[in-house]
């Protein structure tokens, strides 16, 4: 398996535009995690899906941002409008459910690097 | 709420040398513990977990953790360190029933040869 892919891996965007990130997980995954990677904040926890369904949102910092899984390969989170202090690296990740060990390990993407100005 | 403490931005150490990078952390209920390793312009890599078991994990690339409840601490350690282990540590935790991981504020590790 090739892992998970984001994409782009760098986008630079003027304020007030909509970036679209995208994510594909690895093949039978069945979480989706995005992360929002700064200096200050550190990794945050944005969003997660299990088998396509948000279980948990309330790391999204606004209304401007929002994210999606239409499928089981394929997810996207959107930012609109755009502003300066969204400039980060955001990274998918996912991970698959081993019933009986418990907590599994997640597996990222390289992350996509966000510059607003 | 469940959070996870890193208390060393940096760890310098020389080459050969063994090193340990701190992390504790506060939760309610049975935690699962892991370590991923992240080098520059890349993603999160994996190192080791505690799920349940023995409190000595072994991970990837010669490196190990020790779970210790009383302290609730979960170190990273290796024996003897190498140049190529320069790069931002994280220590994560997740809860029982939930697979999101928390995470550190991270620790850089310097190994100086």
């Amino acid at each position: 398996d090739a892992g998970v892919i984001q994409s782009p891996r760098h986008e630079v965007t003027e304020m007030g535009q909509e970036v679209t990130l995208r994510c594909k997980p690895i093949s039978g995954h069945d979480y989706l995690f995005w992360y929002r990677q700064t200096m200050m904040r550190g990794l945050e926890l944005l969003i997660y899906f299990n088998n396509n369904v948000p279980i948990d949102d309330s790391g999204m910092p606004e209304d401007r941002f929002s994210a999606k899984m239409p499928n089981a390969s394929f997810s996207t989170l959107k930012i609109q409008p755009s502003e300066p202090r969204d400039s980060a690296v955001y990274f998918c990740a996912s991970s698959l459910r081993q019933v009986h060990l418990g907590g599994t390990e997640a597996f990222f993407g390289q992350g996509t690097r966000l510059t607003v100005v | 709420a469940q959070s996870v403490a890193q208390p060393e931005d940096q760890v310098n150490v020389a080459e050969g040398n063994p090193l340990t990078v701190k992390c504790t952390y506060s939760v309610s209920g049975n935690p699962y513990l892991f370590w991923y390793v992240q080098y520059p312009n890349r993603g999160l890599q994996f190192l080791l977990k505690y799920i349940t078991g023995d409190n000595l994990v072994k991970g990837s690339y010669g490196f190990e953790a020790e779970f210790n409840k009383s302290q609730t601490s979960f170190h990273l350690k290796k024996p003897s360190a190498l140049v190529s282990d320069s790069a931002l540590y994280f220590c994560a935790v997740s809860m029982d029933s939930s697979y999101k991981l928390i995470f550190g504020s991270g620790t850089r590790l310097l190994v100086r040869p």
